[in-house]
């Protein structure tokens, strides 16, 4: 069974702070994909990265980065000078993948963290 | 602009009564979609996996007979919530994807059943 734990349940910054949410996944499979999402008060999802299983070059896209740890199970996201638009609540999610690793779409979401930035 | 567009936004119904929730893609063709839920300050769970033309597959824990799930065509899926009760209030979302696509959420459903 896959499980995705997002340990922080509350994170609380000030503006400017840089801030790294945690990711740790569980699965059996050897093909899979791994995700970030914002949620913001609205409710939709915004949708931040896809990772596959194969990929595990960190990625830099603004002032969000991403690591990927295969050997520790983990995908972590930061944030770099944190602003106040940046609050919302984060999710990190996996979805198993097909045999030929192109197909995903049943996602197992973590917890969620909701980060709060203070001005 | 939205490629799952997801009606309606919110929706307020009595007690006993059924609401249908609908899940389109605007510019693709989805032969399989999902819907979750998300009870307040909680996580995101799949209910069922909607397949277009068979029937839907439900997750464990999830009643089939009160959450009828109609994928009649390629860009449409519809979740009925029958007989509502005040504990089916939460949040409803949907998402889809081409077959090589990348995967879209709608902007979900606020049920509140009084």
């Amino acid at each position: 069974a896959q499980k995705v734990t997002q340990a922080q349940t509350e994170i609380s910054v000030v503006e400017k702070e840089d801030v790294t949410l945690d990711c740790v996944y569980e699965t059996r499979d050897t093909t899979y994909y791994l995700f970030w999402y914002k949620q913001p008060p609205s409710g939709e999802l915004v949708f931040l990265i896809r990772r596959n299983s194969f990929d595990e070059q960190n990625e830099i896209s603004g002032r969000y980065s991403w690591n990927f740890q295969k050997s520790t199970s983990s995908f972590n996201f930061t944030i770099t000078a944190s602003q106040v638009v940046d609050s919302a609540v984060y999710f990190c999610a996996l979805s198993e993948a097909n045999a030929g690793g192109t197909s995903y779409g049943k996602l197992t979401f973590g917890q969620g963290t909701i980060l709060t930035v203070h001005p | 602009g939205a490629v799952v567009s997801q009606h309606p936004s919110w929706v307020i119904c009595k007690s006993g009564t059924s609401v249908k929730i609908e899940c389109r893609s605007l510019d693709f063709q989805a032969t399989t979609m999902f819907w979750y839920r998300q009870f307040p300050k909680q996580s995101l769970m799949l209910m069922a996996t909607s397949n277009e033309g068979s029937k839907a597959t439900y997750e464990q824990g999830v009643e089939k007979d009160k959450f009828l799930i109609n994928h009649a065509s390629l860009t449409l899926s519809t979740l009925t919530v029958t007989s509502a009760h005040p504990e089916d209030s939460s949040f409803y979302i949907c998402s889809a994807r081409s077959p090589l696509g990348p995967l879209h959420f709608g902007n979900g459903t606020r049920l509140t059943v009084t």
